[in-house]
């Protein structure tokens, strides 16, 4: 069985500064994950893949995220947040696709 | 333009109504589903489409109807539809079913049911 959880319902930054998005996941063999975003009103964006090729991910608009198959995790990183990164953000695994819960970005000023 | 679209965006409608969501993609995809997203439940699935006349249940199914008689339609239809339905809806499509392919997302179908 799958299954993906994000361990931050909501996270605040200050613009600048480094956003961390944290997620574990489980599966009984070899996954496939991506992040995905959502911006306010809008449908969901890929923003990267990890299908086992090189470990640390490097997706759209500056994020990336790191495959670490010891921790069980592949969580999503960025150096500097930008005010436009502001949106909720969406850990999946597999071919089934299973979302976790989300966790929503907010930007401080 | 590759897309998924969804009508309508936007529906309100009374217990029991039957109603029809449609979703269409012009990518030529093989695999379609429907998702619905709550808030602190993220996206959880309802219905997929292996290709044309394969469908199978997601994790939800209950209360919901769907059908894949052309490649690039995937109707979602709620014959009885109940308050507890009310929800945001996400239609997707992807090349193929395979996990290391992209899932494209349509814009959303809000359904309030009273």
């Amino acid at each position: 069985a799958q299954s993906v959880t994000q361990l931050d319902s909501h996270v605040s930054v200050s613009e600048g500064t480094p956003v961390l998005l944290r997620c574990n996941y489980s599966s009984s063999y070899s996954p496939s994950l991506f992040w995905y975003v959502q911006h306010p009103n809008k449908g969901l964006q890929l923003l990267l893949k990890y299908t086992s090729a090189a470990t640390l991910v490097k997706g759209i608009n500056g994020f990336e995220a790191e495959f670490k198959k010891s921790e069980t995790s592949f969580h999503l990183t960025k150096p500097s947040a930008h005010m436009s990164d502001a949106a909720e953000y969406f850990c999946v695994v597999n071919e089934k696709l299973t979302f976790g819960t989300g966790t929503r970005l907010t930007i401080i000023p | 333009e590759a897309q998924v679209t969804q009508n309508p965006r936007y529906l309100i409608t009374v217990t029991g109504k039957k109603l029809t969501v449609t979703c269409s993609q012009n990518m030529n995809h093989e695999y379609m589903s429907w998702y619905r997203q709550d808030p602190g439940l993220g996206l959880r699935q309802i219905y997929y489409s292996m290709n044309v006349e394969v469908t199978d249940k997601g994790d939800v199914p209950e209360g919901y109807k769907v059908s894949r008689k052309e490649k690039r339609n995937f109707p979602l239809i709620l014959e009885s539809p109940s308050p507890n339905q009310t929800s945001l809806y996400f239609c997707a499509s992807s090349l193929l079913a395979l996990g290391t392919y992209e899932q494209y997302f349509g814009p959303g179908t809000r359904l309030t049911v009273t």
